[in-house]
């Protein structure tokens, strides 16, 4: 399998609820990314992982937390998520210094 | 002042048209510059990085200029398979240094090519 992917692709959860996005790359990067894109904004960066540390958290409440146990490997917990969280959810990676990143498919979640 | 602000869209353009997307940035200490496409429902990809003379790769013209914190993307005859959200994207050098490079997105400008 090449490329960033992320499971899953889609996920409706309750506000009670707790869930896990997968995100792996196969691309031999060393960064990792986590961002939120909503409706008529622009991409909203999260989290990033930089050689497996978390480098920047960009004031994100805390029912979201990642997870990053190597470098090709990122996940992000989810618990009493709100209804306004509802979004797509994409994951990127790079190499450390380099500007492109690339994307995963990403996970679609709706909170109910 | 947003980070990244493009024009708002979208457009709706003919097959074989020439369309311009505009992009201004407020933070004068960013490096490097990209266009990303996002087609419906799927994820950003790089399109072309933007240099500081301009650069071009077919059909697509990129252009910088940093006194005016200004970007632009040039399509020429344009395709039906150009249609998509355009992504102007500005990277630039945490305060602290290192090599935590941060990428800020415009909201985009969705195209249409219409036959």
């Amino acid at each position: 399998e090449t490329g960033v992917t992320q499971t899953p692709r889609h996920l409706v959860m309750g506000m009670t609820n707790k869930k896990s996005l997968k995100c792996e790359q196969h691309l031999g990067h060393n960064a990792m990314y986590w961002y939120k894109q909503s409706a008529k904004k622009p991409l909203e960066l999260m989290f990033v992982y930089s050689l497996e540390e978390r480098v920047e958290n960009n004031s994100v409440p805390s029912r979201f937390s990642p997870e990053c146990p190597n470098s090709s490997h990122l996940f992000l917990h989810l618990h009493t998520l709100q209804p306004e969280d509802s979004a797509l959810y994409l994951c990127a990676s790079s190499q450390v210094g380099v500007g492109e990143q690339y994307f995963g498919p990403g996970t679609r979640l709706t909170v109910t | 002042r947003k980070e990244v602000e493009q024009d708002p869209g979208p457009f709706n353009v003919p097959e074989g048209a020439t369309v311009a997307f505009n992009c201004t940035y407020s933070n004068s200490a960013s490096q490097s510059f990209f266009w990303y496409r996002q087609d419906c429902r799927k994820e950003p990809k790089l399109l072309m990085s933007v240099y500081s003379s301009g650069n071009e790769d077919g059909r697509f013209t990129a252009q910088l200029n940093r006194a005016s914190q200004y970007i632009s993307l040039l399509i020429r005859d344009s395709k039906l398979s150009d249609s998509a959200t355009y992504l102007c994207v500005v990277k630039k050098t945490p305060h602290s240094g290192g090599s935590n490079y941060k990428l800020t997105f415009g909201k985009g400008t969705l195209l249409t090519v219409n036959p």
